[in-house]
């Protein structure tokens, strides 16, 4: 079975520093696999995704991920924090027994400070 | 107008009560999804759809029934409510494929008391 695991429920980052939120993934077949977004009082939305193409990912807002097999990681990264990034970010894998369902990770919840 | 809508936004109940929270689209997907979000939890499948005549129990669905009255509209129940389903639940759809992208609603904020 499928499932992620997301390392951190809560990040804390500077204005313009590096943001790193990690996530490794268990599959037994390759897996496809995302990074959500949620703001206060908002549904997800997609930051980006991972199909098996390239290995390194480029989403929305500036953000990207890149696809590591040999470490079963797929961590989401920004060279600059800004503020309106504070935010809820889940990682998610494409869960096979249940169609197109996606299996979610617990969640990190990102703080920026100026 | 969300393409994903669903409704009540909020809603507070008691014990026992029948609560309904219903989900429609407007993007023409056949593929639509019940989650529940719990602090800490993330995101837990309840039931999922791929048309009005397929209905599958996702990972959580004890407690919970569904119904898919059409394409475009996707009903979560809750028979008789307890404390423990007070979660926030969203309703999302997918166009089908593994790699496709789920596109949710704003979710439905439910307080059992």
């Amino acid at each position: 079975a499928q499932s992620v695991t997301q390392l951190g429920s809560h990040v804390s980052v500077s204005e313009g520093a590096l943001v790193l939120l990690r996530c490794n993934y268990s599959s037994s077949v390759p897996p496809y696999l995302f990074w959500y977004v949620q703001y206060p009082n908002q549904g997800l939305q997609l930051l980006l995704k991972y199909t098996s193409a390239a290995t390194l990912v480029k989403g929305i807002n500036g953000f990207e991920a890149e696809f590591k097999k040999s470490e079963t990681s797929f961590h989401l990264t920004k060279p600059s924090a800004h503020m309106s990034d504070a935010a809820e970010y889940f990682c998610a894998v494409s869960d096979i027994q249940a169609g197109t369902a996606l299996i979610f990770g617990k969640g990190t919840t990102l703080s920026v400070s100026s | 107008d969300a393409d994903v809508t669903q409704t009540p936004r909020n809603r507070i109940t008691k014990t026992g009560k029948r609560i309904m929270l219903e989900c429609s689209q407007t993007k023409g997907h056949d593929r639509m999804y019940w989650y529940r979000q719990d602090p800490g939890l993330g995101l837990r499948l309840i039931y999922y759809s791929f048309d009005v005549k397929d209905i599958n129990k996702g990972e959580i669905s004890d407690g919970y029934s569904v119904s898919r009255q059409a394409q475009a509209k996707f009903s979560l129940s809750l028979e008789s409510a307890i404390p423990n389903q007070t979660a926030l639940y969203f309703c999302a759809t997918s166009t089908g494929g593994y790699t496709g992208e789920l596109f949710f609603g704003e979710g439905s904020r439910l307080t059992v008391l």
